[in-house]
């Protein structure tokens, strides 16, 4: 079965950080771009970060020097690295696996609270 | 970047009816929108990909049509489980971007 397992989540206080893992198995993880997309309560989707096959990195205005994507293809594992954060980070994390930025398969969310 | 507006942005609709949800970007994208649909408390799901391609295990009521600007998703009869807000996506060129998103819900 594909399936993709978002953990790391947590809450924290404004100018922390955070490093959010998932966990890919059922594919050959190596073959696919990963993406991140999270959700605040209550509003639409919005695209974080994506990495290619080739390990090069996109990544939103919003979160642009701020977070870090990776992979590690040995350990069919993708990250995000996640500085600086502030209120508006406040959101459900998924990771979801990609194809020509077609998200075909996605994770249940890791939730991210960022609070004083 | 490109922006992508749906409309509307909530409907109500019975059990049986048609329904039509437009995306639109700001720029020409080809043909390369996609569709999901999100239940409440849900991760988003792959319903419609390339404007028009279903993906595998989707049923045949739901279709994509548009190119260029211009996207539509319709449901051709609404069945209790379709309630759910549906988001378009462009995937021509990152930043990659959503529209805001539709929500259905019963009437």
């Amino acid at each position: 079965e594909v399936q993709l397992v978002e953990s790391g989540g947590g809450l924290l206080q404004p100018g922390g950080s955070l490093r959010l893992s998932c966990a890919a198995s059922g594919f050959t993880f190596s073959t696919y771009d990963m993406h991140w997309v999270r959700q605040a309560t209550g509003k639409g989707l919005e695209w974080v970060s994506a990495i290619n096959t080739a390990g090069d990195p996109y990544y939103s205005g919003s979160v642009k020097g701020r977070f870090t994507i990776s992979r590690e293809n040995a350990k069919n594992s993708l990250y995000l690295q996640m500085d600086s954060l502030r209120a508006g980070d406040t959101a459900v994390y998924y990771c979801a696996r990609g194809l020509a930025s077609v998200m075909d398969v996605w994770g249940k969310g890791t939730t991210v609270t960022v609070s004083s | 970047d490109i922006q992508m507006t749906q409309s509307p942005s909530s409907l109500s609709a019975s059990v049986g009816d048609v329904v039509t949800i437009t995306c639109r970007a700001s720029q020409s994208i080809s043909s390369h929108l996609n569709w999901y649909q999100q239940k409440s408390g849900k991760a988003p799901k792959l319903l419609i990909y390339a404007a028009s391609s279903f993906q595998s295990g989707v049923p045949s009521r739901f279709s994509g049509s548009g190119s260029g600007t211009d996207f539509t998703l319709t449901i051709s009869s609404l069945q209790p489980e379709d309630f759910a807000t549906y988001y378009c996506q462009q995937s021509y060129s990152t930043p990659l971007s959503f529209g805001g998103g539709t929500k259905v819900e019963i009437k």
